[in-house]
């Protein structure tokens, strides 16, 4: 059974960045696409961006400016950084699979931005 | 970017009753690329539906999918007590994909 599996940094300050991991169990990592998504807290979904295992990657254009992921195959597991964070980031973090459907999500990390 | 309307915002039903959630995207979506989530608090989104129609692994078949081009619906027909929670559409025909801001099904 396929389980996804995130950590990262909880609380971060104004401006520092954002770095979160997602390691993929039991499954095809090449078989997929891989999502980051967020949702601040008592808010909805937004969509963040995508990274194939080849490391082609889709981003929001809301937060491309910001946003780096890659991937690391030897481990089967995906990043997301986010640069310059604000308030305004401060959300519970969703690793996912998919792309046009995401059939199976991390267990979320609430990260913090503040000073 | 496509914007994806949800209603109502809040539908208060009793279980046993039939539950009927829209979402109206702001310009065409295949159906192919529009999916339906249900999240319970404090737990992650989890897949209901995607090609519009299609029920995900696990799904009960209390839980239905319908609609083309703008409008799309979400139906549970009797609901049980694990069904009140928020409910999500998303599209991914054109990027960004955008989710709905939600539906939330609590107990009358």
């Amino acid at each position: 059974q396929v389980q996804l599996q995130q950590w990262g940094a909880g609380l971060l300050k104004p401006s520092e960045t954002l770095s979160l991991t997602c390691a993929v169990y039991g499954g095809s990592f090449s078989a997929s696409y891989w999502s980051w998504i967020r949702q601040p807290p008592g808010k909805g979904l937004e969509w963040i961006g995508e990274i194939t295992h080849s490391g082609i990657t889709n981003y929001n254009p809301s937060l491309k400016s910001r946003v780096t992921m890659s991937v690391d195959t030897s481990k089967n597991q995906f990043s997301l950084r986010l640069s310059s964070v604000t308030a305004a980031d401060t959300a519970v973090y969703y690793c996912a699979r998919g792309s046009s459907s995401l059939s199976l999500w991390g267990q979320g990390t609430l990260v913090t931005v503040s000073s | 970017e496509i914007v994806l309307t949800q209603s109502p915002g809040t539908l208060s039903l009793s279980p046993g009753e039939r539950a009927t959630l829209s979402c109206r995207a702001s310009q065409t979506v295949s159906s192919s690329f529009l999916a339906w989530y249900q999240q319970r608090p404090g737990q992650a989104p989890r897949l209901l539906i995607y090609g519009a129609s299609s029920r995900a692994t696990g799904v009960p078949d209390r839980f239905s999918g319908s609609g083309s081009g703008t409008d799309f619906t979400l139906t549970i027909s009797r609901l049980e007590p694990e069904d009140f929670a928020v409910y999500y559409c998303q599209q991914s025909g054109i990027s960004p994909r955008t989710f709905g801001q939600g539906t939330k099904v609590e107990i009358k």
